[in-house]
């Protein structure tokens, strides 16, 4: 079974803070996805990437960073944390190519900023 | 207006009873339909994708229709364990999946 890690499940964090999350995926899988999902709006892309050390900006990367430095693991970076980023972040991978590919989710790092 | 819009629900139903969901989109060049299910406090998990044929996976059956830009769910004879929040999910490609807000069930004894 595909298996994807994030680094915390909980994570409470400062106004102003860089805040890192961490993803990994050891399936090899190329698509390498992070969501933020707010009550209400469900799940919105912040960024991803297809490759090692590409991205591209999902929906809503304002304030956001990433980083993909390994096929396995990509980073969701806060630069500068602020409240309206509490929210549950989730990290994805999918395997290159088709239109029916699965998403595989890791369990999500809920991120409250003070 | 949102891209994929789903009733959010609750939906409230006895053990053992049929309900559906719809799920509506707005741009005609999507590709791919899915269904996927969150538990709470979980993360979301295919429970199937949605072909223009319909499909059917045991007391589930999804269905696409095109021309009015919209997908549906329906879930026979319910079950306790189907209580989760189902969400819509389409796609113009690999790397472009909107998702909707969900639809909440809860299926009571």
């Amino acid at each position: 079974d595909v298996k994807v890690t994030q680094s915390s499940r909980y994570l409470v964090k400062r106004t102003g803070e860089k805040v890192f999350l961490e993803c990994v995926q050891d399936m090899d899988h190329e698509n390498m996805f992070w969501y933020r999902q707010d009550p209400g709006l469900g799940l919105r892309l912040i960024y991803f990437s297809y490759d090692v050390k590409m991205k591209e900006k999902g929906d809503i990367p304002e304030g956001y960073s990433v980083s993909r430095e390994k096929k396995e693991r990509f980073s969701l970076i806060l630069e500068s944390a602020s409240t309206n980023q509490t929210s549950m972040y989730l990290c994805a991978s999918s395997p290159w190519g088709g239109t029916n590919e699965k998403l595989f989710f890791g369990s999500g790092t809920q991120l409250s900023v003070l | 207006r949102k891209e994929v819009e789903q009733d959010p629900g609750p939906f409230n139903v006895p053990e053992g009873a049929t309900v559906a969901f719809n799920c509506t989109y707005s741009n005609s060049a999507s590709q791919s339909f899915f269904w996927y299910r969150q538990d709470c406090r979980k993360e979301p998990k295919l429970l199937m994708s949605v072909y223009s044929s319909g499909n059917e996976d045991g007391r589930f059956t999804a269905q696409l229709n095109r021309a009015s830009q919209y997908i549906s769910l329906l879930i026979r004879d319910s079950k306790l364990s189907d209580s989760a929040t189902y969400l819509c999910v389409v796609s113009y490609n690999n790397n472009d999946m909107r998702f909707g807000a969900g639809t909440r069930l809860t299926v009571k004894p």
